[in-house]
């Protein structure tokens, strides 16, 4: 079955340090893609990084960055120099194929920023 | 650039009222387009999606459905609303078979 599973349901962090967000995945697919969401209290669902499995490399946006571990199926989300901004729901997604282009969600995890 | 409308952005209706829900994306062509659900504090349902004109594929059987009658335009109805189809309903799209760009929503509340 292919799954996500984020077994965080809260977080907290205070400003300006670092917090690891995780997400699990299950797929018997070599080629996909695996993103992080935003979806701070206005609730427009925001892409924050994407991961492609065929990169050994992991993917980083300015203080966002993964750790993208394929054998363990594991892909954490770090934030850096946490911002009151931050403060938000982090959905963990994956695409394993299909021309419909679907994607798996975990249930996500609601991040504090405190100040 | 690429932009996705959904509206109206708010909409409280009585049970039993119809519902028409509106999405449409600009600056791109033969858009995958996807309706969500998400209830309060949850995760996020995959109601309908589809890959082309009147192509429509349904994720979860219920008093909903969903057409595309143009490219860029998709749109969700029901005939009859039930109070558990209160929640957030999100539009996306996609052009790559992989990464989804989301609308602003619209917040349902059925009274």
């Amino acid at each position: 079955a292919q799954t996500v599973t984020q077994s965080q349901p809260e977080m907290s962090v205070q400003e300006a340090e670092t917090v690891t967000l995780s997400c699990t995945y299950d797929t018997s697919e070599n080629n996909y893609y695996l993103f992080w969401y935003k979806q701070p209290p206005s609730r427009q669902m925001i892409l924050v990084i994407r991961q492609e499995a065929y990169k050994q490399q992991n993917a980083t946006e300015n203080r966002f960055s993964v750790n993208f571990q394929k054998a363990a199926k594991s892909f954490s989300l770090k934030i850096s120099d946490s911002q009151l901004g931050d403060t938000a729901m982090y959905f963990c997604a994956g695409y394993y194929g299909g021309s419909q282009g679907n994607l798996i969600f975990g249930k996500g995890t609601k991040l504090s920023v405190k100040p | 650039s690429q932009t996705i409308h959904q509206w109206p952005a708010t909409l409280v209706q009585p049970v039993g009222s119809p519902l028409s829900l509106e999405c449409t994306v600009e600056g791109t062509s033969n858009p995958n387009l996807y309706w969500y659900r998400q209830a309060a504090g949850r995760g996020l349902q995959l109601l309908f999606y589809s890959v082309g004109i009147g192509q429509i594929s349904s994720e979860v059987p219920q008093n909903l459905s969903a057409s595309r009658p143009q490219d860029r335009q998709f749109i969700l109805s029901s005939k009859k609303l039930l109070l558990s189809d209160s929640g957030f309903y999100l539009c996306a799209w996609s052009a790559a078979y992989n990464e989804q760009f989301f609308g602003p929503g619209t917040r349902l509340t059925v009274l």
